[in-house]
């Protein structure tokens, strides 16, 4: 079993839909990542949280240490949105582990 | 403002060949560095992280090394390159342990 899994593996939704990717990790954790990947391969960070929320524009990220479960909300969501969405946790000192992640694809 | 650099952007290489990607990054001191792959169908993982000047730990055992010879330079080097190594390569630094961490634009290398 991954130590990182994220669930849908994918996800196609209308413009302008609620988009909501979950995280559950199994192990301990410094810190949560949700990372962005688009079809080139360029990776954006969006969110690195290690309690409660974060918002950037229509973007929320929200962690619960207890369950060992994050979520990425989308709120409105846009064509440009789609992309590879990933949950990565830090283990340790230096250590990323990452999720598979979700592909994304919103319709017009 | 501090950027990543790396090249080349992509790369077709014999099996048996050297590899060397390099990655640098400016506006920054003394950054943790690190080294990615992304392998098709499959997340990325950690393949060397450094916290200094010829400081490099490995994570996977493999035929690649990596080599930090600068303060901002980091270098991904193979001596014969496998099929297996072919993949995505992203370079990422950050500020210190367990913080964010920002990723260069990544090498698309296809071993043949």
């Amino acid at each position: 079993k991954n130590e990182v899994e994220q669930s849908p593996q994918n996800l196609t939704a209308q413009e302008g839909e609620f988009i909501t990717i979950n995280c559950s990790y199994s192990v301990g954790i410094s810190a949560l990542h949700w990372l962005q990947q688009h079809p080139g391969g360029g990776i954006v960070s969006l969110f690195m949280l290690s309690s409660g929320k974060k918002k950037h524009g229509r973007l929320i990220a929200t962690i619960n240490i207890q369950e060992k479960h994050s979520s990425l909300h989308i709120t409105a969501s846009h064509p440009r949105d789609s992309a590879v969405y990933i949950c990565a946790v830090t283990k340790g000192a230096q250590k990323l582990v990452f999720g598979q992640g979700t592909r994304l694809t919103i319709n017009p | 403002s501090q950027t990543i650099h790396q090249w080349p952007a992509t790369l077709v290489q014999p099996v048996g060949s050297p590899l060397s990607l390099e990655c640098t990054v400016e506006g920054t001191s003394n950054p943790n560095l690190y080294w990615y792959r992304q392998a098709a169908g499959r997340g990325l993982q950690l393949l060397f992280y450094s916290v200094g000047i010829g400081q490099i730990s490995s994570e996977v055992p493999q035929n690649l090394s990596a080599s930090r010879p600068q303060d901002r330079q980091f270098i991904l080097s193979s001596k014969k390159l496998l099929l297996s190594d072919s993949g995505f390569y992203l370079c990422a630094w950050s500020v210190e342990a367990a913080r964010e961490q920002y990723f260069g634009p990544g090498t698309r290398l296809t071993v043949t």
